[in-house]
């Protein structure tokens, strides 16, 4: 298994849908979260971490997560065609460095107008 | 402001060149990292610098040295590279976090390298 899987996509939805963008990781004891969305040539881009079990929400985002079933989901609402990167999941796993992020290939996303 | 700023944006080098790669931060992080980063693939971390000092190096081959003058700055120095060394090379920065969770790490614009 992966350590942190993410469905590479590519996954379309029409302006003003949900996108709905999962992960899995394989660490139980992974700590901490991360969402970047980064565009076709850019650098990444924060959107959401994310520490406990439950959703948080920061505007159209909303980062989900159970760590009982080791997921950690993005929800963006009233998508926009500029919404339009890959985003990538990334996880600090427990017991290394606090520096060592482990990421996804990430999800391409297409918001369609 | 979470700003980290890489010069130069853009670097065409041949194999015999040596150049750098600067990276910049003004927010008061303690750890600093170079990534590199080939077409669809995600950021692959090759250094990691906590408060000055070298804490990570991923098994990098020496013709890519790091270094970290003060808090602020980290610089990569190339010698010698491959054409398969063209990537994008990501600085990023975070608070530096010594114990506990993980630390939200800040990318820079990159620099796009491309060796002849």
């Amino acid at each position: 298994q992966k350590e942190v899987e993410q469905n590479s996509g590519p996954l379309s939805v029409p302006e003003g849908a949900i996108a709905s963008l999962n992960c899995t990781y394989s660490d139980r004891g992974s700590q901490s979260f991360f969402w970047y969305r980064q565009y076709s040539g850019k650098s990444p881009e924060l959107i959401m971490s994310i520490y406990s079990n439950g959703d948080k929400e920061d505007g159209r985002f909303t980062a989900q997560l159970n760590k009982a079933s080791q997921y950690v989901s993005l929800l963006i609402r009233d998508s926009q065609p500029s919404d339009s990167a890959t985003y990538l999941c990334a996880v600090n796993k427990s017991g290394g460095s606090n520096y060592k992020l482990t990421f996804g290939k990430g999800t391409l996303l297409t918001v369609n107008p | 402001d979470t700003e980290v700023t890489q010069t130069p944006k853009h670097l065409v080098m041949g194999m015999t060149n040596k150049k750098s790669l600067k990276c910049e931060q003004h927010m008061g992080h303690r750890a600093m990292y170079w990534y590199k980063q080939k077409a669809k693939k995600p950021p692959e971390l090759m250094f990691v610098y906590s408060y000055e000092k070298l804490s990570i190096n991923e098994s990098v081959p020496s013709r890519f040295s790091p270094e970290c003058p003060n808090s602020s700055l980290l610089n990569l120095h190339l010698h010698a590279l491959q054409p398969e060394d063209s990537a994008l090379y990501l600085c990023a920065s975070s608070q530096g976090m010594l114990a506990g969770g993980g630390d939200t790490q800040y990318f820079g614009p990159g620099t796009r390298l491309t060796v002849l």
